[in-house]
């Protein structure tokens, strides 16, 4: 499968910092996710992001493919941005749609 | 539309039992997936299905069955459950077009599984 590290793994903040979370990943990639997963287990979708820049709200991200990396960018944090943030890949190989995830950078906003 | 339905949200189970946890989704989408998560590691994918009546097994699929009867519904069963299989599970859909963004994955709730 794809190897998929993420960093940092744990990050705290002060509201209203910003941040910059990395994914780096061991191969070509035609999927590439990023999801929340709050404190009560929920796994929300934040990006679909093979390649290219998006920008939703206060988040952003960024993915070059030809260096193999993601950015995950929040900007004026807040206490609800807390839980884990996962970046996930696939692959046409092993299958756009199945999903190796990172181990997560575990973000933890204070008031 | 609900999304993606799990049950149940928790479940205890002694070693050697077997169950099946349910997943339903109502967006019409082909592809459903099962994954397992395990404190302190990612997600990893179990089984999956890319339409009714296929399946193929994923990174780590040995104690599992699956099938896919019809387009809604994917369920996962325990053949005979160990301490190992101890783990959150989630079920996940999404549309099969590679290349489109339709490959955007909807998480269900989660079933929390304890094997004693």
């Amino acid at each position: 499968g794809i190897q998929v590290e993420q960093s940092p793994p744990d990050l705290i903040l002060q509201e209203g910092a910003n941040s910059t979370l990395r994914c780096n990943f061991s191969d070509s990639v035609n999927n590439l996710q990023w999801f929340h997963q709050n404190p009560w287990g929920q796994l929300i979708n934040l990006f679909y992001i093979p390649s290219g820049t998006k920008q939703n709200g206060r988040l952003s991200a960024t993915t070059v493919a030809t260096e193999r990396y993601s950015l995950l960018y929040i900007s004026s944090s807040q206490t609800t941005d807390s839980g884990v943030y996962f970046c996930a890949v696939g692959s046409s190989q092993t299958g756009a749609n199945n999903l190796f995830f990172g181990t997560g950078t575990r973000l933890t906003v204070i008031p | 539309n609900a999304g993606v339905t799990q049950t149940p949200k928790f479940q205890v189970l002694k070693t050697g039992q077997s169950m099946t946890l349910q997943c339903a989704q109502d967006m019409n989408h082909e592809y459903m997936s099962w994954y397992r998560q395990d404190p302190g590691m990612g997600l990893r994918l179990i089984h999956y299905s890319v339409g009714a009546g296929i399946t193929d097994q994923g990174e780590v699929p040995n104690g599992y069955n699956v099938s896919r009867s019809t387009t809604e519904d994917f369920p996962l069963r325990l053949l005979s459950a160990a301490p190992s299989q101890t783990s959150v599970y989630f079920c996940a859909s999404s549309y099969s077009q590679s290349g489109t963004g339709l490959e955007t994955q909807y998480f269900g709730p989660g079933t929390r599984l304890l094997v004693l």
